[in-house]
């Protein structure tokens, strides 16, 4: 199994600009979420997902938005990117909530 | 609300001395308690959880936990620590009630040769 992957790597904005930062897991497992990781402010939940076709918002939702179309795939999308959406963003998965999440590598998104 | 606290920054600890890192919860109701930790460059790796049952947790490389209600923590502790220890550990909550984790603000441990 691959686990969970997150595509891109690394990617550099400019303000306005919209992206969408993919993740697929291939464990089959229904929650999945995604965090922005910021300095000394811990990891955030932006949005999460309990099935296929049920989504909704974390702490931190505005200026994203999500969709879960298939069981695999969860993609993380900006709108119009700002400076203060700068950060790593982390998508994980796990079988049901109470169980082990399991962390993709991260997307580290600059946005000038 | 839900809340999670990891009141120190940074722990320095001598390899082969026990260690703690701690973690203190809000919740309304009775919480699912997780420990995670980051190595550089890489997304987060589950350490231990608790649930239900015995207040003591053990985990993967050594790792323990107590989960103590009335004082609401959950440290993280290991009797002899290794330099390979040093990374950024998370401690996570979610309220049996909701689907939502909040995490800390994570505790930077390094483990000195």
């Amino acid at each position: 199994n691959a686990g969970v992957t997150q595509t891109p790597k690394f990617q550099v904005l400019k303000t306005g600009q919209s992206m969408t930062l993919q993740c697929a897991q291939d464990m089959n497992h229904e929650y999945m979420s995604w965090y922005r990781q910021d300095p000394g402010m811990g990891l955030r939940l932006i949005h999460y997902s309990v099935g296929a076709g049920i989504t909704d918002q974390g702490e931190v939702p505005n200026g994203y938005n999500v969709s879960r179309s298939t069981t695999e795939d969860f993609p993380l999308r900006l709108l119009s990117a700002a400076p203060s959406q700068t950060s790593v963003y982390f998508c994980a998965s796990s079988y049901d909530p109470e169980e082990t999440q399991y962390f993709g590598p991260g997307t580290r998104l600059l946005v000038l | 609300a839900q809340s999670v606290a990891q009141p120190e920054d940074q722990v320095n600890v001598a390899e082969g001395n026990p260690l703690t890192v701690k973690c203190t919860y809000s919740v309304s109701g009775n919480p699912y308690l997780f420990w995670y930790v980051q190595y550089p460059n890489r997304g987060l790796q589950f350490l231990l959880k608790y649930i239900t049952g015995d207040n003591l947790v053990k985990g993967s490389y050594g790792f323990e936990a107590e989960f103590n209600k009335s004082q609401t923590s959950f440290h993280l502790k290991k009797p002899s620590a290794l330099v390979s220890d040093s990374a950024l550990y998370f401690c996570a909550v979610r309220d049996r009630g909701t689907y939502k984790y909040i995490f800390g603000t994570g505790t930077r441990l390094k483990v000195l040769a």
